[in-house]
């Protein structure tokens, strides 16, 4: 089965700063990659996704990028404010099995 | 956007009971919806796969006699979790496909907290 990987488990950073975080994945079939954000006690909430057949996609102050050949992709958070600061949960999955495999979380923290 | 619903947010029962937790999709029609747990700092594990009018496919290692998927209709799905223990505290999220929009999306309820007393 797929085995997605991610790092850091923990990023603090300044207000105003950039954040990333990296994944990896085990299945070359995986085509659909999500990002969702999760704030304690909440449900996951997805901020950006991107398909195989996209190199990049931003929204904003996030972006994502995605290496099909290296199996890795990554969050951007541009311009981070403290209202960023949550557990960010990076998946994968095939687009017609739809059965999202997560990594480990990030937990980030945004300083004023 | 899409809304995924959970019902209830929070519950305690005592060990030995069952309780049902119910997962509506608001403005779309869900064929498939999934089921995790997630402990307290750790990731979602997936438990099974709901897919309405049939029976539901649980991953390995999830007992699906003790949490009982039923998925009804195309806006709701139930787990149950039947003869529960202190072991089953855990946070419980379902999340729901919407195939008519945007694809593959998946969106998530805002998770049920349960506590086995």
């Amino acid at each position: 089965g797929e085995n997605v990987e991610q790092h850091p488990s923990t990023l603090s950073v300044q207000e105003g700063d950039s954040a990333v975080i990296k994944c990896t994945y085990s299945d070359s079939a995986s085509n659909y990659f999500p990002w969702y954000k999760q704030e304690l006690g909440k449900g996951p909430q997805l901020i950006i996704d991107i398909r195989s057949n996209v190199g990049e996609k931003k929204d904003q102050r996030i972006a994502v990028t995605l290496n099909k050949t290296a199996k890795h992709f990554s969050l951007h958070i541009t311009e981070t404010q403290p209202e960023d600061s949550a557990v960010y949960f990076c998946a994968a999955s095939i687009i017609h099995d739809y059965k999202l495999s997560f990594g480990a979380g990030t937990t980030v923290t945004v300083r004023a | 956007g899409a809304v995924v619903s959970q019902h209830p947010s929070w519950v305690i029962c005592k060990s030995g009971t069952s309780v049902k937790i119910e997962c509506r999709s608001l403005d779309f029609q869900a064929t498939t919806m999934f089921w995790y747990r997630q402990f307290p700092k750790q990731s979602l594990m997936l438990m099974a796969t709901s897919n309405e009018g049939s029976k539901a496919t649980y991953e390995q290692g999830v007992e699906k006699d003790k949490f009982l998927i039923n998925h009804a209709s195309l806006t709701l799905s139930t787990l149950t979790v039947t003869s529960a223990h202190p072991e089953d505290s855990s946070f419980y999220i379902c999340s729901a496909r919407d195939h008519q929009r945007n694809g593959n999306t998946i969106y998530f309820g805002e998770g049920s907290w349960l506590t086995v007393v």
